[in-house]
């Protein structure tokens, strides 16, 4: 069954680490995408790609990068995490099928930095 | 900058009551607006959606409504059950090409028996 896989589940971070958050999609996809989700801010895009070796800013991009090796997998990376990071992350693929794509998200992951 | 707006940010209706979300856009070229649905610990989930050439949309007990000239859907959801208790998210995409969704903040919907 086509899905996506986030990795960690949890983590908790210390200010100044260095953070990674997986993501494997099994739909064949060509883009996928990194959100978090805070209580009254609902989904915010931090970064997507249109396929392997591409990667865009989303809305807010700042102390994020990412990385897309494969049309499979997608990271994101926070080089120095601090608090304010302290969120629910989702990834999501999406099939340009139709003219619009539809999300296929993550279970998410679930992140402290203390 | 909120491009896709969403009211209430929280409702509470009692079981067998119709609840009624609001979103709204600012951005008209906007032309694909679907619903999320996201239960606590679990994945947003597609609910239903809309294009601007319908100004109704149905699906079982869901239904979006579509006002172009206001910017202006909403998502029904008639006899509500417990079960619906979640959060409804309204989002939004246009016509570029770059097939990137904007999401409303979400409206925490909870359903009492």
């Amino acid at each position: 069954e086509a899905a996506v896989t986030q990795s960690p589940r949890n983590k908790v971070a210390v200010t100044g680490g260095k953070v990674t958050l997986s993501c494997n999609q099994t739909n064949n996809h060509n883009n996928m995408y990194w959100y978090r989700q805070d209580t009254g801010h609902g989904l915010r895009l931090i970064h997507y790609s249109y396929g392997a070796g591409s990667t865009e800013k989303g809305d807010i991009p700042d102390g994020y990068k990412a990385s897309r090796p494969s049309q499979e997998n997608f990271s994101l990376i926070l080089e120095l995490a601090t608090p304010s990071q302290t969120s629910v992350y989702f990834c999501a693929s999406g099939d340009q099928t139709g003219g619009n794509s539809d999300y296929t998200f993550g279970s998410g992951t679930r992140l402290l930095v203390i | 900058q909120q491009q896709v707006r969403q009211s209430p940010q929280s409702l509470t209706v009692w079981e067998g009551e119709t609840a009624i979300l609001n979103c709204s856009y600012e951005d008209s070229t906007f032309d694909y607006f679907p619903w999320y649905r996201l239960f606590p610990g679990e994945s947003p989930a597609l609910l239903i959606a809309i294009r601007p050439v319908s100004n109704k949309k149905e699906d079982g007990r869901f239904t979006i409504f579509f006002n172009k000239r206001e910017k202006k859907l909403s998502l029904h959801i008639t006899d509500s059950q417990p079960g619906d208790s979640a959060t409804y998210f309204c989002a939004a995409s246009g016509n570029t090409g770059n097939y990137k969704y904007v999401f409303g903040a979400g409206t925490r919907l909870k359903v009492i028996a």
